[in-house]
């Protein structure tokens, strides 16, 4: 069965400083991963996936996050924190054997809070 | 061109009610998913279906049920409601089937039971 951790519920940072939120996955199967946003009263946006290829990949808005198959890893990094990155974030895994971005499991979240 | 459309937005159900929430997907696209949202269990999915069929069954109870018609809209159903069904209903529409084709999720249906 797969699984997604995210350690840190709540992350706040200052305007400018560096994003780290981290997420953690189990798989028994090579896995996708996923990073979505969701701003308050909002559905999920896509930030950036992972599928085969290059393990750095980069998202939307600066989003950053590098699969590390030794660390069962999937870090998301922002060099420079904005006002606007305020938002939950969740990290997803999909079976990528027959897997679909439809049937995702989703870790807990992390609420990123950017102080002025 | 136009999001993922859920109706209604938001919802109060009386314990033991039965609700159908609906969702439009964006044009074209043909697999819609749903997810349960709640600040205990977080997001949870529920289903997806493609070209009318189900595809997947998240784990939760038969009083969950959906269908997807013809022109993909989607709806679920919730029978018999109980106090911990209150939650965020989330749609999700992508193109086609497969991990590579991105999913758009719409802004969701708030349900509360009382």
């Amino acid at each position: 069965a797969q699984s997604v951790t995210q350690l840190g519920s709540h992350v706040s940072v200052s305007e400018g400083a560096l994003v780290l939120l981290r997420c953690n996955y189990s798989s028994s199967v090579p896995p996708y991963l996923f990073w979505y946003v969701q701003y308050p009263n909002q559905g999920l946006q896509l930030l950036l996936k992972y599928t085969t290829g290059a393990t750095l990949v980069k998202g939307i808005n600066g989003f950053e996050a590098e699969f590390k198959k030794s660390e069962t890893s999937f870090h998301l990094t922002k060099p420079s924190a904005h006002m606007s990155d305020a938002a939950e974030y969740f990290c997803a895994v999909s079976d990528s054997y027959g897997g679909s971005q439809g049937n995702l499991i989703f870790g807990k979240g992390t609420k990123l809070s950017v102080k002025p | 061109k136009a999001g993922v459309t859920q109706t209604p937005r938001y919802l109060i159900k009386t314990r033991g009610q039965q609700v159908t929430l609906s969702c439009s997907p964006i044009s074209g696209h043909r697999s819609v998913s749903w997810y349960q949202q709640t600040p205990g269990q977080g997001l949870q999915f529920l289903f997806e279906y493609f070209s009318e069929t189900q595809r997947n069954k998240g784990n939760f109870p038969g009083r969950f049920s959906g269908r997807q018609f013809s022109n993909s809209r989607s709806e679920m159903n919730v029978s018999t409601l109980e106090l911990g069904d209150s939650a965020l209903y989330l749609c999700a529409s992508s193109l086609a089937q497969g991990v590579k084709t991105e999913a758009f999720f719409g802004q969701g249906t708030r349900l509360t039971v009382v």
